[in-house]
């Protein structure tokens, strides 16, 4: 099967309660930032975004949060389900990139107890 | 709407042999990147091409080659495959920049590769 999941820190969490995913970045000047959830055998899936003038976006059950004085990125998840357990990985933005190129952190597994 | 494509799902090699992953998209996207994802590595960027007739190196282009072909196509050759070689690729593509500032990029479900 998919070997995505070893080695990688994990977040264990009840079914119907809230989870939160935390992210350190590397470059101060990153100036946008993406979470991705990676479902096993699957490709990494868009969640959410946030871009540097911004330290805060809402999306359905999903909210993220951007510190940039301690470069801290975190994802929270409201009445986490089971359809929630996979991979969530943070990425930025290669600072002046006009390509868009990203720098993703290793990665945080969700399991998600009925 | 298929999104990102690519072709083959899982492909075995022996170490020597060449192969080129496909990857096609359908969203007249501008850019699109090729990564491998190995446990405990996250992904990491091998080439990329900001628009159709340019291609740049990434973090790990070393014994990969690639070809923007038309805008829709973006493939990965590997020459001689190296049991160092073995991991997921991952295609993607993204819009481009444009007025609103950066946008994020849309992968596709990966070539599962293993070379013995």
């Amino acid at each position: 099967g998919e070997s995505v999941g070893l080695h990688l820190p994990t977040l264990s969490v009840q079914e119907g309660d809230n989870s939160i995913i935390n992210c350190a970045y590397s470059n101060s000047a990153s100036d946008y930032f993406i979470w991705y959830k990676q479902e096993s055998g699957k490709g990494p899936q868009f969640i959410i975004d946030i871009r540097s003038n911004m330290d805060k976006r809402q999306g359905q059950r999903v909210t993220v949060l951007l510190n940039k004085t301690v470069k801290h990125l975190s994802l929270q998840i409201a009445a986490t389900q089971p359809g929630d357990s996979a991979v969530y990985f943070c990425a930025e933005n290669n600072y002046g990139g006009s390509q868009g190129n990203l720098i993703f952190g290793k990665g945080t597994k969700l399991s998600v107890k009925p | 709407n298929a999104g990102v494509t690519q072709t083959p799902k899982f492909q075995v090699l022996k170490t020597g042999q060449s192969m080129t992953l496909q990857c096609a998209q359908d969203m007249n996207h501008n850019s699109m990147y090729w990564y491998r994802q190995d446990p405990g590595m996250g992904l990491r960027l091998i080439y990329y091409s900001a628009s159709e007739g340019t291609t740049d190196k990434g973090e790990v282009p070393n014994g990969y080659n690639v070809s923007r072909l038309n805008k829709r196509e973006f493939s990965l050759r590997l020459e001689s495959a190296a049991p160092s070689q073995t991991s997921v690729y991952f295609c993607a593509s993204r819009a481009g920049q444009g007025i609103w500032g950066n946008q994020p990029q849309h992968f596709g479900d990966g070539t599962r590769l293993s070379i013995l």
